[in-house]
C-alpha cells in the first residue's frame, strides 16, 4: 500500500521555466512533508519541508504547496536551472505513539530533466 | 567533513553469506535509520533508532538486524544474504525534529549472487 505517491516518473522542463513536481498521499495522520533531491551515485539531500498547519513554504527558488483537503503537495522550482536535473522524492511523517514523527515514508521519485 | 559515512561503497555477496554495513555520523544526531532503494519502489525503511540502545523495525525488516551501542554508529547486519536483498542501502541521521531533514550517506550498492 503506497501511502505516498508520485505518479509522474519523469518530467522535462526548459531552462528558466517553472518546474512543478507533484505528490499525493493517503494517510490523513501525516503532519510533516519533505522534499529531497538525489543525484546519481549520491545519497538524497534535503530541500524543503512543510508542516500540515501551513499551506506554503518558500526557500529561495523552491516553494512547496500543501492542499490538505486534496491530500496533495507540490514543489515549484523557479527558475529551473541545469543543476536541478535530478530525481526528486517527496516524503511524509506521522506523529507516532512512541518515538515521535521522525520516520519518513517516501514516494517513488520523479526524474526531472532541465533542457538547456 | 561532518556527515554520514557508509562503508563499503560496493559489495558482492554469495547467497547465504553474512555481512555488516557500517554507518557512522559525527553530528550528534539522536535519530538514525537504514533505507533501501529499489527501482520503482522509492526508499523503504528497514530499521531505525532514536538513541543508543533503542531500535525498532521499519517497513521491510526481515533478514536484517541492527544495534546501536553508541550515538555515532548504527551498523546493519545481513544475517544470510538472499538475491532479494540486492539493492542500494542508505543510512541517514537527524535531530529529533520533524521539520529537520535527514542527512544521508552516499550509499552501499550490494549485489547478492
Amino acid at each position: 500500500d503506497q501511502q505516498v505517491k508520485q505518479n509522474s516518473p519523469s518530467l522535462s522542463v526548459q531552462e528558466g521555466r517553472i518546474s512543478i513536481l507533484n505528490c499525493d498521499y493517503t494517510n490523513s495522520m501525516f503532519d510533516y512533508f519533505l522534499w529531497y533531491k538525489k543525484y546519481p551515485a549520491e545519497g538524497p539531500t534535503f530541500l524543503i519541508s512543510i508542516s500540515s498547519i501551513k499551506d506554503k513554504n518558500e526557500d529561495g527558488r523552491f516553494t512547496v504547496f500543501l492542499n490538505k483537503s486534496a491530500k496533495h503537495l507540490s514543489l515549484h522550482i523557479v527558475p529551473s536551472q541545469p543543476g536541478d536535473s535530478a530525481v526528486y522524492f517527496c516524503a511524509a511523517s506521522a506523529r507516532g505513539s512512541n518515538f515521535g514523527n521522525e520516520k519518513l515514508t517516501f514516494g517513488t521519485g520523479t526524474r526531472l530533466t532541465i533542457i538547456p | 567533513n561532518a556527515g554520514v559515512t557508509q562503508t563499503p561503497k560496493f559489495q558482492v555477496l554469495k547467497t547465504g553469506q553474512s555481512m555488516t554495513l557500517q554507518c557512522a555520523q559525527d553530528m550528534n544526531h539522536e535519530y538514525m535509520s537504514w533505507y533501501r532503494q529499489d527501482p520503482g519502489m522509492g526508499l523503504r525503511l528497514i530499521h531505525y533508532s532514536v538513541g543508543a540502545g533503542i531500535t525498532d523495525q521499519g517497513e521491510v525488516p526481515n533478514g536484517y538486524n541492527v544495534s546501536r551501542s553508541t550515538t555515532e554508529d548504527f551498523p546493519l547486519r545481513l544475517l544470510s544474504a538472499a538475491p532479494s536483498q540486492t539493492s542500494v542501502y542508505f543510512c541517514a541521521s537527524s535531530y529529533r525534529r520533524p521539520d529537520y531533514g535527514y542527512t544521508f550517506g552516499s550509499g552501499t550498492r550490494l549485489t547478492v549472487v
